[in-house]
């Protein structure tokens, strides 16, 4: 199967720390994209992940682990603009469609 | 260059009418995607195109659903007698290979169907 599960709401204070979780079905998928989507906007891409471990892009990092089918994003000095959705994508192996989670929408508040 | 671009961004049409959604990819991407985004929903995979070729339509939700890019670059998505339960946002994507490839999205069309 292909099932891809994510919390889907959140709230959090502006300055702090948040971590959204990413389950899915280790059959399914070789690794994992994470993309932000603002309200009314197209998905912008944040990190890929086909390794296990943690990857960091400023004030956010995204972690793997192929064989828990598990990954979140981390978002570090929460801001304001943050507030968007965010998409776990699983990614499978060889040619095949990528697939979208429904999305967290994070919520920063001051 | 420029990335993805859609047109039109918003579309209103009747029930029963035929639209065309419009793609400009990113130059030089081989692979090209349709997405149909319900409110409050992740993007939905519609069909995929490696240069002209359509190599999975599997997520078209009917046969009045059909997609060309007949010289592997602009891509059309073209839906017939529109019904209301098509009203969503279509995002089209592109990337450089392969579909496990980063994808970059265009702004998508808002369709509504009234």
């Amino acid at each position: 199967g292909q099932n891809i599960d994510q919390p889907t709401e959140m709230t959090a204070t502006e300055g702090a720390i948040v971590q959204i979780n990413c389950t899915y079905q280790t059959s399914g998928f070789n690794g994992l994209f994470w993309y932000q989507q603002h309200a009314g906007e197209a998905p912008t891409f944040l990190s890929y992940n086909v390794l296990d471990g943690l990857e960091e892009k400023g004030r956010f990092s995204s972690f793997l682990s192929r064989s828990k089918g598990y990954s979140y994003l981390l978002l570090k000095e929460l801001q304001m603009k943050d507030s968007a959705s965010y998409l776990c994508v699983g990614i499978p192996g060889g040619y095949q469609k990528v697939t979208f989670g429904t999305g967290t929408k994070l919520q920063v508040i001051p | 260059g420029a990335g993805v671009s859609q047109s039109p961004r918003y579309k209103v049409a009747k029930r029963g009418q035929d639209v065309a959604l419009r793609c400009d990819p990113i130059s030089g991407h081989v692979s090209l995607f349709w997405y149909q985004q319900a409110l409050g929903q992740g993007p939905e995979f519609l069909t995929y195109f490696q240069n002209e070729a359509q190599l999975d339509k599997s997520g078209l939700p009917s046969d009045r659903f059909f997609a060309e890019r007949p010289e592997g670059s602009v891509s059309t998505l073209k839906i017939q007698r529109t019904q209301q339960e098509d009203s969503a946002v279509y995002l089209c994507a592109s990337s450089l290979v392969a579909a496990g490839h980063t994808q970059y999205f265009g702004p998508g069309t808002r369709l509504t169907v009234l």
